[in-house]
């Protein structure tokens, strides 16, 4: 059974970069027609894609973020990155990391980690 | 970028009812690439249903979903007990990737 969890601080100040990983077990990050992806939700508030990513490392960002925001995958791990710079207290949410199935629906969730930005 | 429209915002049933909820798009989704979620409080969301009427692995057939374009259907035939929770829409056609605001299923 496929399994992620997230990982990383839970606070950052404004102004910092906020840094998660994602890492997977039960399969390989490396399978192919598998993408990887970043989901958040401010709380008490709907779901945002953020961007995906693909084992070769392309990564599609969502344009409002692509200036703030850098993915990475480490195969040799069977992991994959966030890192979301210039943060504020709007960055403040649940962050979600999933795989994009092959039908292009996310179907497998981590259990997210909330992360507060605060001084 | 494609707005998801979810409505009503919220349902009030009781268990064994018939729970409709509807989401509509501001633009064609492609392919009827849209999906449904379920998310419970302090959980990861669930998909129930994908490509907008296919069933996820796992999920019970009291769950359908119809639709095509801009108007999209999730259908709880009987509520269960454990259907109480919040639904969410999303597409996957067209790039932003997005999802609507959710509708909360709660107990009459």
């Amino acid at each position: 059974q496929l399994q992620l969890r997230e990982s990383g601080p839970g606070l950052v100040k404004p102004s910092e970069t906020l840094s998660l990983t994602c890492t997977v077990s039960g399969g390989s990050i490396s399978t192919s027609s598998y993408y990887w992806v970043w989901i958040r939700q401010p709380p008490g508030r709907e779901l945002e894609w953020m961007g995906t990513i693909y084992y070769t490392g392309d990564t599609y960002y969502k344009s409002s973020l692509k200036s703030r925001v850098t993915f990475s995958v480490d195969t040799s791990k069977n992991q994959f990155s966030l890192k979301l710079n210039s943060v504020t207290a709007a960055d403040t949410a649940i962050y979600y990391c999933a795989r994009r199935s092959g039908r292009h629906h996310f179907d497998y969730w981590g259990q997210g980690t909330l992360v507060t930005v605060s001084s | 970028e494609i707005v998801l429209t979810q409505s009503p915002g919220t349902l009030s049933l009781s268990p064994g009812e018939r729970a409709t909820l509807s989401c509509r798009a501001s633009q064609s989704v492609s392919s009827s690439y849209l999906a449904w979620y379920q998310q419970k409080l302090g959980q990861a969301p669930r998909v129930l249903i994908y490509d907008a009427s296919s069933r996820a692995t796992g999920i019970p057939d009291r769950f359908s979903g119809s639709g095509s374009g801009t108007d999209f259907t999730l259908t709880i035939s009987r509520l269960e007990p454990e259907d109480f929770a919040v639904y969410y829409c999303q597409q996957y056609g067209n790039s932003p990737l997005t999802f609507g605001g959710g509708t909360k299923v709660e107990i009459k």
